[in-house]
């Protein structure tokens, strides 16, 4: 099946730095990528959605000018958490959409970063 | 988007069958339900998807009745390996648009197998 990647696997930070994630559609083209992030023992939030070459779409709640998605390529969505602190610590993961059988859309997830901020 | 609820956790021994059910009472006509497998640290994985009666792969079945308000997916002859938390989804089969085909979690049922 299709696949996502996700890079880093994990990242520690300092506090006040920022971070970079990509997810990455290896086999397919995404036009739309979800970023989701995950605390301990919490089901997956969406955070935002992201567009190929437009502007992403954030949920309530999330602060656009701290988590900066740019989405240049129809397979390549990055995430950045400007000027991380402790509480911005989670596990963050993508999701891109392809045409499955009989043309139903499917998810595939990437295999998530783990944000640590010390 | 069509709420979710399942079991919040389940145990069962090895080589059981195991049976869990979600319910989505506001499930669209165009919704597809689908179940995705979580382990710890890593992202969720496809398990099987259908929308109605029933649909079966190599790994799981999922029963579907007819007025589509539940599922149950059921896990054939559990191993230690299929401790894991399971998400039962329900969203638009065909992505038409940007913001179209959000996939929103539930709290998903954490199943533990026990040697």
């Amino acid at each position: 099946g299709a696949v996502v990647s996700q890079h880093p696997s994990w990242v520690i930070c300092k506090s006040g730095t920022s971070v970079k994630i990509e997810c990455r559609s290896l086999d397919f083209q995404a036009t739309t990528m979800f970023w989701y992030r995950q605390f301990p023992k919490q089901s997956l939030m969406l955070m935002a959605t992201s567009n190929e070459g437009s502007k992403a779409t954030y949920e309530q709640g999330v602060e656009k000018d701290k988590f900066l998605i740019n989405h240049a390529s129809l397979t390549l969505s990055t995430l950045t958490v400007t000027s991380a602190h402790p509480e911005d610590s989670s596990f963050y993961i993508c999701s891109a959409h392809s045409l499955g059988q009989g043309s139903n859309t499917e998810a595939f997830f990437g295999q998530g970063t783990r944000l640590t901020v010390v | 988007l069509a709420k979710t609820t399942q079991p919040i956790s389940m145990d069962s021994y090895e080589g059981q069958e195991v049976n869990i059910t979600c319910s989505h009472n506001n499930i669209a006509t165009n919704d597809y339900i689908t179940w995705y497998q979580q382990f710890p640290s890593q992202g969720p994985r496809f398990i099987i998807q259908g929308y109605k009666t029933k649909v079966t792969n190599e790994v799981a079945s999922l029963f579907i009745p007819a007025d589509r308000k539940s599922s149950t997916l059921s896990l054939p002859r559990v191993s230690l390996s299929d401790t894991a938390v399971y998400y039962c989804l329900v969203a638009p089969a065909k992505y038409s648009g940007a913001g179209s085909y959000q996939l929103t979690f539930g709290k998903g049922t954490k199943l533990s197998v026990i040697p």
